[in-house]
């Protein structure tokens, strides 16, 4: 069962405006991390926030926002005043235990982002 | 840069082929994992080591074989390589390995080609 859901393959933003990049995940582990990271077309993995499943506050990174709501099992990126560079593919990713003392990370699918002038 | 470090950054090889792939963790980090990109499987996690310890294994074929040496560097052998293995081969490292708040900082990639 997929357990990491991006719905949005492809999303446009005008620069300098806000936009919201959609995660669901899937999970019966109590114990487990949010994470999310950019991939410029140059292909390197750049992180750019964690959010932990006992955070009472929504993580936050510069301009980066993590909307955090455990009973709907979201984890929505917010990038505020969107820049040119800010085009890239986003990634969603979910880690969790995985019984012989390590963790598995599991990665969505995807959303590229691109940004307008 | 995120401190981590991948070689060859390019590989092109022949079916039936072995290729070793290296990589180099943050300085202080225990942790390593190996991940593959393709096109229609997307990014998947292969295998975390901890301290020379392997602690987690995901999708990885048994062709495919990983360790973790004394000085924390590892490499991923991939063996009997077929076209489907042609991909983007991450490495990322973190400083620990037991918490699911470490954040992987992820090398550059190795772009495997297999023809």
């Amino acid at each position: 069962a997929q357990k990491i859901t991006q719905t949005q393959p492809g999303m446009f933003v005008q620069e300098k405006e806000a936009v919201t990049l959609d995660c669901t995940y899937d999970t019966s582990d109590p114990s487990y991390g949010l994470f999310w990271y950019k991939q410029p077309s140059s292909g390197e993995m750049i992180f750019l926030i964690y959010q932990g499943s006992y955070d009472q506050q929504n993580a936050t990174e510069g301009r980066y926002s993590l909307n955090f709501q455990k009973a709907r099992k979201s984890a929505n990126l917010v990038i505020s005043a969107s820049q040119l560079g800010d085009s890239a593919m986003y990634f969603c990713a979910m880690r969790e235990g995985y019984g012989t003392g390590g963790f598995k990370t599991i990665f969505g699918a995807g959303t590229r982002l691109f940004v307008k002038a | 840069d995120s401190g981590v470090t991948q070689t060859p950054k390019h590989l092109i090889t022949a079916t039936g082929q072995r290729v070793t792939l290296r990589c180099s963790p943050r300085s202080g980090d225990l942790s390593v994992y190996w991940y593959q990109q393709s096109l229609d499987q997307g990014l998947q996690f292969l295998i975390q080591y901890y301290n020379g310890e392997e602690r987690a294994k995901g999708n990885i074929l048994e062709r495919f074989s990983a360790q973790q040496f004394p000085d924390l560097h590892s490499e991923l052998n991939l063996s009997s390589l077929e076209l489907g293995d042609s991909a983007l081969y991450f490495c990322a490292s973190s400083v620990g390995g037991t918490s699911t708040a470490q954040t992987q900082y992820f090398g550059p990639g190795t772009r495997l080609l297999v023809l």
